[in-house]
């Protein structure tokens, strides 16, 4: 079956630090990966997404990029700030089912000033 | 982007009793729509897919008699919490997809469930 791991959270960093989370994943098919990210008392939003083998996804300083040989799409900072605190979601997606997702635990990012 | 709206954002009810949850697209018309359950260490467990027109597609485990699914139009889904229990509170949410952007989801606020 489809199923996702992500990295156990929560994780804490100070600002200006690096970030990696990682995340692999076992799926039927080719799904395009995501990551959403939850900010405090909001719904998920779309971080960033990458649809095919090698392709870079990227936004708000965020990347990550879908490696089919490792089943991974870890998502990298380079510099996290204090409003980046939220919990992060990465999952596979499926466009001929309707973009059905399957998330992983999610990981709680703490950024402390 | 597409606007994804679910009501009520909060309910309390007692044991026994059911509960709607509606979601809305409102801006973009949805084939297909997906229930979610969020636990409380965060991770979202799919529950249902929604589609317009037809039954709902249960995911493994899921009552499907528990979790009544209607999806009556191409911008409305509702989930009924059936005869509800205080093991069923919890954080519901649902997405939409965007046929025009790659059936991308597009989530809903969510509804916080509480069953005394």
């Amino acid at each position: 079956g489809n199923s996702v791991t992500q990295m156990e959270g929560p994780v804490t960093l100070s600002e200006e630090a690096f970030l990696t989370i990682n995340c692999t994943y076992t799926a039927t098919g080719y799904p395009s990966l995501f990551w959403y990210v939850q900010y405090p008392g909001e719904g998920l939003q779309l971080l960033l997404k990458a649809t095919k083998a090698d392709d870079k996804g990227s936004n708000k300083g965020f990347e990550a990029t879908y490696r089919k040989e490792t089943t991974s799409f870890h998502l990298e900072k380079g510099s996290v700030q204090v409003s980046d605190s939220a919990v992060y979601f990465c999952a596979p997606g499926w466009d001929n089912q309707g973009g059905k997702l399957i998330f992983g635990q999610g990981t709680e990012l703490s950024v402390k000033p | 982007g597409a606007v994804v709206s679910q009501h009520p954002s909060r309910v309390i009810c007692k044991s026994g009793t059911s509960v709607k949850i509606e979601c809305r697209s409102l801006d973009f018309q949805a084939t297909t729509m997906f229930w979610y359950r969020q636990f409380p260490k965060k991770s979202l467990m799919l529950m249902a897919t929604s589609n317009e027109g037809s039954k709902a597609t249960y995911e493994q485990g899921v009552e499907k008699d528990k979790f009544l699914i209607n999806h009556a139009s191409l911008t409305l889904s509702t989930l009924t919490v059936t005869s509800a229990h205080p093991e069923d509170s919890s954080f519901y949410i649902c997405s939409a997809g965007d046929p025009g952007a790659y059936n991308e989801q597009f989530f809903g606020p969510g509804t916080r469930l509480t069953v005394l």
